[in-house]
């Protein structure tokens, strides 16, 4: 699997637009790109995933650049209630769906 | 739609004592994982059963850790006896097969263990 690095933290005032950036040089080709978001006291929520280009959907939009090496993860106009830990992995679409996580991003929104 | 079920939300027990944890997921989720983690550290996989099968179970750390699904629904994972190292958070998800997002498991609040 993949293994990828993003930011330990970050801070954003309220209404910020937050991209938080992973690389992933060693991704394979049949790879996915996927984000979950952790909030304190619960599991992991599954936010956006992706394979190239840009996906969006009501929470977030992902963007990948063509040699797949890093994505971003944008968080549009983010609240106090988007203060969450943010995980990105990467693994094969097809079989085995073991999930590894890494350190992830503290997100800390600020009013 | 009720999501992955976790119980108890948090356990205290005395070193050398048993305890099961169990998991409903997803009402017709095949897949149901358990994952953990210990103070400090990142969140690590146990293992992944397919119905009643164990697909992988090389997350385990040793042979005093027990997953089981009898009739492929709900899980149990016991410790037995428990050490101070096994304290942490339990985490069980679940996923549906040929689900339309790859990856896309379901999560429980977890279980927070804690060994005394």
């Amino acid at each position: 699997l993949a293994k990828t690095t993003q930011p330990i933290s970050m801070d954003s005032y309220e209404g910020q637009e937050v991209n938080i950036t992973c690389s992933h040089n060693n991704i394979a080709t049949n790879d996915y790109i996927t984000w979950y978001q952790q909030f304190p006291s619960q599991g992991p929520r599954f936010i956006i995933q992706g394979y190239k280009t840009k996906v969006t959907n009501e929470v977030a939009s992902l963007f990948i650049p063509a040699d797949r090496k890093s994505s971003t993860l944008s968080l549009p106009r983010v609240s106090l209630s988007d203060t969450a830990v943010y995980y990105c992995l990467v693994g094969p679409a097809r079989g085995y769906q073991k999930v590894t996580f890494g350190t992830g991003t503290k997100l800390q929104v600020i009013p | 739609e009720a999501g992955v079920t976790q119980f108890p939300s948090h356990s205290v027990i005395e070193k050398g004592q048993t305890v099961t944890l169990r998991c409903d997921p997803i009402s017709g989720h095949d897949n149901l994982y358990w994952y953990r983690r210990v103070m400090g550290k990142e969140i690590k996989f146990l293992l992944h059963f397919v119905k009643e099968s164990k697909q992988d179970e090389s997350g385990m750390p040793n042979n005093r850790f027990l997953a089981e699904r009898t009739g492929g629904t709900y899980s149990t994972l016991k410790v037995q006896p428990a050490e101070l190292e096994d304290s942490g958070v339990y985490f069980c998800a679940s996923s549906q097969e040929g689900g339309l997002s790859y990856n896309e498991q379901f999560f429980g609040p977890g279980t927070r263990l804690t060994v005394l």
